[in-house]
């Protein structure tokens, strides 16, 4: 089965940089996705990781290695919009089609 | 171009009353997919529909739950008989070569 950890609360100051971390443990692997929540809207998607390494969009960046099992989601420059609650999520069974598990949501707050 | 909409946007609804939630995926997206998210928790797997297979019901909580959907449209989803712990947003999402689109979901309260 899928099990994926992510922090609970972060809080950051405005402009800083933020890392959020994932870890999970899946019985077979193909691709993490990580999605932006603002507080009573729908998820967005942000990025999707297959391969090891960092991949940049813009002020946020997400990063995979698959050996350890772990990922991040980096956030620069931050904005108080970018307070949202950001959902780590792994296919299952691995594919890219079939259901997404979800770790809880790691809700980050930007103050000025 | 039009994304994932879902209607109604809030329901409120009685114990024991039936509800039925509708999603319309975007255009020509062949996979749609029902969450379950509960205040402050993450999503929860529902069903899982894909072009003309039989769809993946293993995350339906009890055989209240059903959904069903029509070609590769409109999914509707049912929850019968409904309790308070039914109480969440139900969202919907729908995708064509891997990435899930959402939509705003919909609010559900049993009283």
């Amino acid at each position: 089965g899928q099990n994926i950890d992510q922090p609970t609360e972060m809080t950051a100051t405005e402009g800083a940089i933020v890392q959020i971390n994932c870890t999970y443990q899946t019985s077979g692997f193909n691709g993490l996705f990580w999605y932006q929540q603002h507080a009573g809207e729908a998820p967005t998607f942000l990025s999707y990781n297959v391969l090891d390494g960092l991949e940049e969009k813009g002020r946020f960046s997400s990063f995979l290695s698959r050996s350890k099992g772990y990922s991040y989601l980096l956030l620069k420059e931050l904005q108080m919009k970018d307070s949202a609650s950001y959902l780590c999520a792994v296919p299952s069974p691995p594919g890219n089609t079939g259901k997404l598990i979800f770790g809880q949501g790691t809700t980050l707050q930007v103050k000025p | 171009g039009a994304g994932v909409s879902q209607s109604p946007s809030n329901k409120v609804t009685e114990k024991g009353k039936d509800v039925e939630l509708r999603c319309d995926p975007i255009s020509g997206h062949t996979a749609l997919y029902w969450y379950r998210q509960r205040l402050g928790q993450g999503l929860e797997f529902l069903i899982y529909f894909q072009g003309n297979s039989a769809p993946d019901k293993s995350g339906l909580p009890s055989d209240r739950f059903s959904a069903e959907r029509t070609g590769e449209s409109v999914s509707t989803l049912t929850i019968q008989r409904t309790q308070q712990e039914d109480s969440a947003v139900y969202l919907c999402a729908s995708s064509l070569s891997g990435t899930q689109y959402f939509g705003p979901g919909t609010r559900l309260l049993v009283l």
